[in-house]
This record gives C-alpha cells, sequence and structure tokens, in this order.
C-alpha cells in the first residue's frame, strides 16, 4: 500500500508567487516525522524541512512552510515568493522507525519568470 | 552541501558483473542509508548500517549486500547486475538510530549506474 501520495506529478508557479505541494501519508504509528526534500536535477537530496507528530506548531524554515494536519494525514509544503532556482523535484517522507524513511512519488515545480 | 561524499559519480556496466560503490558519511554521523531512485520515481530503502551492523533492510534481495567501516563511511555491493538495477543510488548519512528523534537525513549527490 503507498504510504506516501503525492497527487501532483508537475506543478508550475510564476516568480515570486506562493505555491503549496501536497502530500497525504499512510501510519498506523502515533509517532513519527514528515520531511520534505528538493531534488534539482544534479540529482543531489536536499533536507528543506522536517514535521514531528507530536508538534503543535506547523514548521517553517525562511521560504518553506509546512501545513501540517494530522488528523486528515496531510503534510503540505508551502513556498512562499518562489524563485527561479525553485525549479526541481520536491519529495515527501516520512519515517516511522529505527529511521527507514519512506519517500513519495515527487512532485516536478517549474518557476515561471 | 551536507559533507557526504559519493564515488563514483557515473558508472557503467554490463549484465552480470559486480558493483561496489562508496559513501563518506558525514562528519560526526554514525548511520548510512543506502537508497535506489529508478528514473522518474522516488529513492527507495535499500538498508541501513548503523555501528557497521545492518539495523534495516527494505526489499531488495540478498545480491545487495554493504558494509559500514569503523569511521562510519560505507559500501554498497550489488552482485549479478541486472537490467533493472540501472538508477540512482543514494547514500544518507545521519546521527543516531534512535527511534523518531529529530534525526534528518543528509544525502551525497548518487552515484548514477548504468547496466548494459
Amino acid at each position: 500500500a503507498q504510504k506516501i501520495t503525492q497527487t501532483q506529478p508537475g506543478m508550475f508557479v510564476q516568480e515570486k508567487e506562493a505555491v503549496t505541494l501536497d502530500c497525504t501519508y499512510d501510519t498506523s504509528d502515533q509517532s513519527y516525522g514528515l520531511f520534505w526534500y528538493k531534488q534539482p536535477s544534479s540529482g543531489e537530496m536536499i533536507f528543506l524541512i522536517y514535521q514531528g507528530s507530536y508538534d503543535e506548531q506547523n514548521a517553517t524554515e525562511g521560504r518553506y512552510s509546512l501545513n501540517f494536519q494530522k488528523a486528515r494525514k496531510s503534510a503540505n509544503l508551502v513556498i512562499s515568493a518562489s524563485q527561479l532556482g525553485d525549479s526541481a523535484m520536491y519529495f515527501c517522507a516520512m519515517r516511522e522507525s529505527y529511521d527507514k524513511v519512506i519517500f513519495g512519488p515527487g512532485t516536478s515545480l517549474s518557476v515561471i519568470p | 552541501e551536507t559533507g557526504v561524499t559519493q564515488s563514483p559519480t557515473h558508472l557503467i556496466k554490463t549484465r552480470g558483473q559486480q558493483v561496489t560503490l562508496r559513501c563518506s558519511s558525514q562528519s560526526g554521523h554514525n548511520t548510512v542509508s543506502w537508497y535506489q531512485q529508478a528514473l522518474g520515481q522516488g529513492p527507495q530503502f535499500i538498508f541501513q548500517y548503523y555501528r557497521e551492523e545492518e539495523n534495516g533492510r527494505g526489499n531488495f534481495p540478498p545480491r545487495f549486500s554493504g558494509l559500514q567501516f569503523p569511521n562510519y563511511s560505507s559500501e554498497l555491493n550489488v552482485n549479478a547486475l541486472e537490467l533493472d538495477d540501472s538508477a540512482l543510488y543514494l547514500c544518507a548519512s545521519s546521527l543516531g538510530s534512535a527511534v523518531l528523534a529529530k534525526n534528518i537525513q543528509y544525502f551525497g549527490a548518487g552515484t548514477r549506474l548504468s547496466v548494459l
């Protein structure tokens, strides 16, 4: 069964606008962690933001914020003030146990000048 | 830059051959995880090493094996290569294997393996 779902294979956003990338997850664990990674065409996975299942506040890291809705099992990434350098693949991921991380299929984001 | 380095960056092998990929973890990190990323897909967990012991394995056959050394660097070995093994292989390092600490994995740039 798919543990991480990213329903948007591709997204476009105008430069300087905000964009939301969707992620839903499936787990029966009470304690888990959620991550977003960015993968440019060079291949390296770049850590963006983390949300713990017990964190009461939504995580923020600079222009990135995570809209965490625990009851709906969603962890959407919001990028504000998009830049051309934000064009990349974005992966939502979850860790349930012993540090095994499960990745979603990814969303390709293209920022238009 | 994460401080996680992988070598080589690219590799071409033929079916049936064996390959060894290498990973140097970030300074201070004692856990290395390996992932396979096929074209157009998310990374799939292969296995993890914590303090030189295998500490979890994904759904990969035994011809995928690994090692972790006392300096916490790691190798991924794949025997009897198949065409479907063509992928980007990513290594990630982290500190500790504590269950659900805020334990972020930092990735290297990967090794792109092509099997002909």
